[in-house]
């Protein structure tokens, strides 16, 4: 079955870009929506943005300004960027397929943002 | 502040049921489906009920969803100890700034 793997640095220096990749296997990348979305320790389910397999994106309009999110479909994988982190954006980082319903979720991954 | 409002526990004892609520306004609940997530201690969320009351293949019919106006609730019945955990709802935004948003989410606790 379809499953999808966050990986990246768990450790990020304050005002650098923090920088995710999800590697979706046991499928193919196309004709979905590909997510993002995080929780902060303790904390909620933030979304954060969504890929279409084609390139088309959506961001959350707080997060807006810093977020990118790009697709390989020829390594069926989709990333993740955020610049100017602060200790805010500290949190479990998942990955996801679906928009409107997320369907699947990666197992998330933990990134700090710390000197 | 979460755009949507749910209650932040609830609580039942094994065999009960319960039921968790979902609060929006015209512009996410109101005008769009709305999903549920489970998410038990110390794992990924995983996908309970989408368009208001469908279940993923897998799911038990415990699990129920409904919708009326701009509020959803989740319905779980026979509670067991395994379904201790957060509980979520989802829906897309359609106003200005238009976007995925989540409840809060609400601990339940199978006493």
């Amino acid at each position: 079955q379809v499953q999808l793997q966050e990986s990246g640095p768990g450790l990020v220096k304050p005002s650098e870009t923090l920088s995710l990749t999800c590697t979706v296997s046991g499928g193919s990348i196309s004709s979905y929506y590909w997510s993002w979305i995080r929780q902060p320790p303790g904390k909620g389910l933030e979304w954060i943005g969504y890929i279409y397999y084609s390139g088309s994106t959506n961001y959350n309009p707080s997060l807006k300004s810093r977020v990118t999110i790009s697709v390989d479909t020829s390594k069926n994988q989709f990333s993740l960027k955020l610049s100017s982190v602060t200790a805010a954006d500290t949190a479990v980082y998942y990955c996801a397929r679906g928009m409107m319903t997320i369907q699947l979720w990666g197992q998330g991954t933990l990134v700090t943002v710390s000197s | 502040q979460s755009v949507l409002t749910q209650p932040p526990s609830v609580s039942a004892a094994p065999g009960q049921k319960v039921t968790i609520s979902c609060s929006g306004s015209s512009s996410n609940i109101g005008n769009n489906y709305v999903s549920w997530y489970q998410q038990l201690p110390g794992t990924a969320p995983k996908l309970l009920i989408y368009e208001n009351n469908k279940r993923p293949s897998g799911i038990p019919d415990r699990f129920s969803g409904s919708k009326s106006g701009t509020s959803a609730t989740l319905g779980i019945t026979g509670l067991q100890t395994g379904d201790e955990a957060d509980y979520y709802c989802g829906t897309w935004d359609s106003s200005l700034s238009e976007n995925v948003v989540f409840g809060g989410g609400t601990k339940l606790t199978v006493l």
